[in-house]
């Protein structure tokens, strides 16, 4: 089955404590891009990665990192985690950015920084 | 820059009955559209897309919209809801030229009773 997977879906955590949420992809896309969903912000982008070793900046990306040593992971790291960081995170990928727009989407991981 | 506005933060409405909501863009180039529907707990799913062509698009399980270029608007539309509607739907967008990464309304709520 053709799926996007992040783990972990739920996780609290504390200030400073750094913390990984892996993105895994099968249906070896090019492009992966993670969001934050906010209420009344709706989705805004983190960082996005056109192919292996290829990554940039979106529009929200102070304080995360992301790597794509491989095709198929993305993972997004928060290195000192604030409770600004608290939301509701989402890992995407397409064929190829932006041909046709069609997003495939992870079921997200909530977060909450304390 | 490209910017989605959905001016609707929520949409009560009864089962069977029609139901609009609304999407503004802003863009000085040629844009691509789409609407991407979030049921509880889920990640997004694409619903529709407008690329070029025919103006009025469809989905398979009801729901159009129609580009208006004149109006720069993409509102969607189902002549008779169903509790299985109840979800959040996002307008997006993706400008044809630049970074053509898709930018994401703050959505809408759709809320349909019995």
């Amino acid at each position: 089955e053709a799926q996007v997977t992040q783990n972990p879906r739920y996780l609290i955590t504390v200030t400073g404590k750094k913390l990984t949420v892996t993105c895994s992809q099968n249906m070896n896309h090019e492009y992966m891009s993670w969001y934050r969903q906010d209420p009344g912000l709706g989705l805004r982008q983190i960082y996005y990665s056109m192919n292996v070793e290829v990554t940039d900046k979106g529009d929200v990306p102070e304080g995360y990192k992301v790597s794509r040593k491989e095709k198929r992971n993305f993972p997004l790291i928060l290195e000192s985690p604030s409770p600004n960081q608290t939301s509701l995170y989402f890992c995407a990928s397409s064929f190829r950015q932006g041909t046709t727009g069609e997003l495939f989407f992870g079921e997200g991981s909530r977060l909450t920084v304390l | 820059a490209q910017s989605v506005t959905q001016l609707d933060s929520q949409v009560p409405v009864f089962e069977e009955a029609p139901v609009e909501l609304r999407c503004n863009y802003s863009s000085s180039v040629s844009v691509y559209l789409f609407w991407y529907v979030q049921y509880p707990n889920q990640g997004l799913q694409l619903l529709l897309k407008y690329l070029s062509g025919s103006t009025l698009v469809e989905s398979i399980n009801g729901f159009e919209a129609e580009f208006n270029k004149s109006q720069t608007s993409f509102h969607l539309r189902k002549p008779s809801v169903h509790i299985s509607d109840t979800a959040e739907y996002f307008c997006a967008v993706i400008e044809g030229t630049g970074r053509r990464a898709l930018t994401f309304g703050s959505g809408t709520r759709l809320q349909v009773q019995p």
